[in-house]
């Protein structure tokens, strides 16, 4: 299965401030996503990153306040933009790889990024 | 969209027991994981089972997709099989809520 890393591992920032966060995969993926997990929460899927066109996002989710980018196959990022408290979550990135079978692909999770925005 | 629901949202055990976690979906998937979070947040992969049956040492998974549902079995339960076990569904993946175990030595 892929290696995922993702950096930073935490963060502590003040509002109104932007953070992005870097995924790197350690081979060629087709498909790469980022989800949040707010406190306490299970995830959420927030938008889709698209190698070479926009991302897409999911309901709920805005490119001003989330953009993405993915220059390669093997990189994304997710900038948080003008951070407020509820923003405090979780960040996780996860690539499609090839399952265990011939008919479907299993995703994997990086290790996540902790931000806290006071 | 699909719902996904877990339960039971908690579990206690005593080391050495048994368990077993379910997850109910809303519409036929293609795609279906077991996820088992630990404290430190890591999501680590337990079994990739859109139908059928799994088994991975003390760990098995049992997937129905007419009846729409999947279960996870856990025996002989270890103060590290601890933390919160998630069910999701679809290729853009669509979480349970999650099922949050303790397992007390």
């Amino acid at each position: 299965s892929a290696v995922i890393s993702q950096k930073p591992s935490r963060d502590i920032c003040q509002r109104g401030t932007s953070l992005t966060i870097q995924c790197q995969v350690d081979s060629q993926v087709t498909m790469m996503f980022w989800y949040r997990q707010q406190p306490g929460q299970s995830l959420t899927l927030i938008a889709t990153a698209n190698q070479g066109s926009e991302a897409t996002y999911e309901s709920g989710f805005v490119i001003d306040k989330f953009p993405i980018s993915r220059p390669n196959l093997t990189f994304s990022t997710l900038t948080v933009s003008n951070m407020s408290p509820e923003d405090s979550s979780i960040y996780l990135c996860s690539v499609e790889d090839g399952g265990s079978d011939s008919f479907g692909y299993e995703q994997y999770f990086g290790p996540g990024t902790r931000l806290t925005v006071t | 969209g699909i719902q996904v629901e877990q339960s039971p949202p908690d579990l206690i055990l005593q080391e050495g027991a048994n368990s077993t976690l379910r997850c109910n979906f809303s519409d036929s998937v293609n795609n279906l994981q077991w996820f088992h979070q630990n404290p430190w947040g890591q999501l680590i992969n337990l079994f990739y089972i859109p139908s059928g049956t799994k088994q991975n040492g003390r760990l098995s998974a049992t997937t129905v997709a007419t009846e729409r549902y999947s279960l996870l079995y856990i025996s002989s339960s270890q103060t590290t099989d601890s933390g919160v076990y998630f069910c999701a569904v679809t290729l853009r993946l669509t979480f349970g809520e999650g099922t949050q175990l303790t397992v007390n030595p």
